[in-house]
């Protein structure tokens, strides 16, 4: 268990449809990065926040937009849903230092 | 831009040893990291690497050499679990402020 809880699990949902994916961090993490991984492919960087404030930006889409609460937690907000964005969305929390990011175990999204 | 290269797949034996090579062209460079992650699960965290030389951690080493901008992964005594894709991520300091970048991975399959 690395610490960093997503929810839901699994969403299925329509096109044109809006989702919010809900990220806690590990205890003591400021900072929260999402990221999109379609079937088969790599990571693609979404965005970073750092408590509460956006601090970098990835190719994310327009229809994507995200923030941080006061209580460290994270929502990535999607809307218009196309079938492209059918993907496994992570969050990842981290608190700066060398140890790496800790994922979540991710929300997979089939729009259809 | 911030690019990253790694082999897409690569085959090794069990009980052997393989290295998984990453080349990055990057700005603001501020770390790197390797993840595993198998089929369907969240990345894990597995080495960070920020100056010149080689982190050993148990049968897993990792290399770095900044002037190159070139990093390889080390795997000793591979077991069949060690099948998974491994991700080269570079940390990038800019004005936006800190993102991890991830390659696209490479898919080690370990054959008996």
């Amino acid at each position: 268990d690395s610490g960093v809880t997503q929810t839901p699990k699994h969403l299925i949902t329509a096109t044109g449809q809006r989702v919010t994916l809900r990220c806690s961090p590990r205890s003591g993490d400021l900072s929260v990065y999402w990221y999109q991984q379609s079937l088969d492919q790599g990571l693609q960087f979404l965005i970073h926040y750092y408590n509460g404030e956006e601090r970098a930006k990835g190719n994310i889409l327009e229809r994507f937009s995200a923030q941080q609460f006061p209580d460290l937690h994270s929502e990535l907000n999607l809307s218009s849903l196309e079938l492209g964005d059918s993907a496994l969305y992570f969050c990842a929390s981290t608190n700066g230092g060398a140890g790496g990011a800790f994922f979540g175990q991710g929300t997979r999204l089939t729009v259809v | 831009g911030q690019n990253i290269d790694q082999p897409t797949e690569m085959t090794a034996t069990e009980g052997a040893i393989v290295q998984i090579n990453c080349t990055y062209q990057t700005s603001g460079f501020n770390g790197l990291f390797w993840y595993q992650q198998h089929a369907g699960e969240a990345p894990t965290f597995l080495s960070y690497n920020v100056l010149d030389g080689l982190e050993e951690k148990g049968r897993f080493s990792s290399f770095l050499s900044r002037s190159k901008g070139y990093s390889y992964l080390l795997l000793k005594e591979l077991q069949m679990k060690d099948s998974a894709s491994y991700l080269c991520a570079v940390r990038v300091l800019n004005t936006g402020g800190f993102k991890t970048i991830f390659g696209a991975g490479t898919r080690l399959f370990v054959k008996a």
